[in-house]
């Protein structure tokens, strides 16, 4: 597709289930983030994946938290043993170059742990 | 205004005037500044940027301002319609780096 795609777009979960949450970045974005949005508050900056480089992950809030990037362009998101207060938006975006700031967001996976 | 907490700032004006959104941002060091457009259940789309070599842009109906003395950023919108109803959010990137600091947002809602 033309854009970033995201799925599922919705999930709800029981406390401590494991859930993963895919992201299509836009064909030929080399850079990859991933950030969560909790109800009427900002982005959260997650997890970064650029090129071949080792990932930046220090937005990770946890070790249940994980992320990977496989052949450079689809993106898994992984929380294990999820937490209410790990209800979120969970947002992926691409861009073509680093620090140009125009990312090109989806429209987010909504997680509702109950 | 922008403001980093619980609560999202909030914002009325009616269609037609002029809208003005602000945003204070944290790190002096940073050197490049976007704003971001988020309706209802989608992702935020980029709007305008701007560097920090710069006081002011202009784009489509909208200017960002920046003042680097006061880290403050506005962005405003010329003759606000419906569809300008979104939250706006701010962001910073210091020193080119990989991380996007975002604002909370605030949210404009265009009375007709």
């Amino acid at each position: 597709g033309a854009g970033v795609s995201q799925s599922p777009s919705n999930k709800v979960t029981e406390k401590g289930k494991d859930v993963e949450l895919r992201c299509d970045p836009i064909s030929g974005h080399t850079a990859l983030y991933w950030y969560r949005q909790s109800l009427g508050q900002g982005l959260e900056f997650l997890i970064y994946f650029q090129g071949n480089s080792a990932p930046d992950k220090s937005g990770l809030p946890s070790d249940r938290f994980s992320a990977e990037r496989t052949g450079g362009s689809v993106s898994t998101l992984t929380i294990q043993r999820t937490q209410q207060e790990d209800s979120a938006v969970y947002l992926c975006a691409s861009t073509p170059m680093v620090g140009t700031g125009e990312l090109f967001f989806g429209e987010g996976s909504r997680l509702t742990v109950l | 205004g922008e403001s980093v907490g619980l609560h999202l700032p909030t914002l009325s004006v009616q269609e037609g005037d002029n809208s003005i959104i602000n945003c204070a941002y944290s790190n002096s060091a940073s050197d490049y500044f976007i704003w971001y457009k988020q309706e209802s259940g989608k992702g935020p789309q980029f709007i305008i940027d701007i560097r920090s070599n710069m006081d002011k842009r202009q784009g489509q109906r909208v200017t960002v301002l920046l003042n680097k003395t006061v880290k403050h950023l506005s962005l405003q919108i010329a003759a606000t319609q419906p569809g300008d109803s979104a939250v706006y959010f701010c962001a910073e990137n210091p020193n080119n780096n990989n991380d996007m600091r975002f604002g909370a947002g605030t949210r404009l809602t265009v009375k007709p």
